[in-house]
């Protein structure tokens, strides 16, 4: 069965970056793209960008843009989100998510608390 | 960028009652976009995709409507675990956008 497994809660100081991992299994992880969403607290979903596991091409949202990298192992079948120059408002859940292959996202992983705190 | 609203941002409701939550675009998307359920402390489900496909496994009572701006989400008699936060997502256009999210309460 398709499983999306994330590492474990990150504790960052502002300024920071942090490296979230997602690991993919029963599916070929080259053929569907894995995009990152993350959930602040008391907010909605907010799509962050997604990453083709075939040739490591991504894209980004604007807002993200310059600090948001987005990499892939294929060896590994794992994708990562790095996000960079941390602040407060970065405080969230970072989901991955696998897209069926119509930019829908059919499997999310556990997701990945990331605090941002002083 | 599209900014999907959705109405209402809350409802309470009792078991078998039908449930209708609806989802705008500000600019015509098609049928691009899909409905997602999320439970405290859960990750996002698949329900709807492409405004009114269902996703493999969804119970029945789940549809979806809709193209161009309006859509919509019902849950056809509503079940105890039904009770989460529904959200639309658009795919027409980069960045994807999800809406604020519609929280389903049981009475």
């Amino acid at each position: 069965q398709v499983q999306l497994v994330q590492s474990g809660a990150e504790v960052k100081k502002p300024g920071a970056s942090v490296k979230v991992s997602c690991m993919a299994s029963g599916y070929t992880f080259t053929g569907h793209y894995i995009h990152w969403v993350r959930r602040a607290p008391g907010q909605g979903l907010e799509w962050m960008g997604w990453i083709n596991p075939n040739i490591g091409g991504a894209t980004y949202a604007q807002r993200f843009q310059g600090r948001v990298t987005m990499t892939r192992d294929s060896s590994n079948n794992t994708a990562y989100m790095e996000l960079s120059r941390l602040k407060s408002d970065d405080t969230a859940v970072y989901y991955c998510a696998r897209d069926e292959g119509g930019y829908d996202l059919d499997y999310w992983g556990q997701g990945t608390l990331v605090t941002v705190s002083s | 960028e599209i900014v999907l609203t959705q109405s209402p941002d809350f409802q309470s409701v009792t078991p078998k009652e039908k449930v209708t939550i609806t989802c705008r675009a500000s600019q015509s998307i098609g049928s691009s976009l899909h409905w997602y359920q999320q439970k405290p402390d859960q990750s996002p489900k698949l329900l709807i995709k492409y405004a009114s496909q269902s996703f493999s496994g969804v119970p029945s009572r789940f549809s979806g409507s809709g193209s161009g701006t309006d859509f919509t989400l019902t849950i056809n008699s509503l079940e105890a675990e039904d009770a989460a936060t529904y959200y639309c997502h658009q795919s027409s256009s980069l960045p994807h956008t999800f809406g604020p999210g519609t929280k389903v309460d049981i009475k």
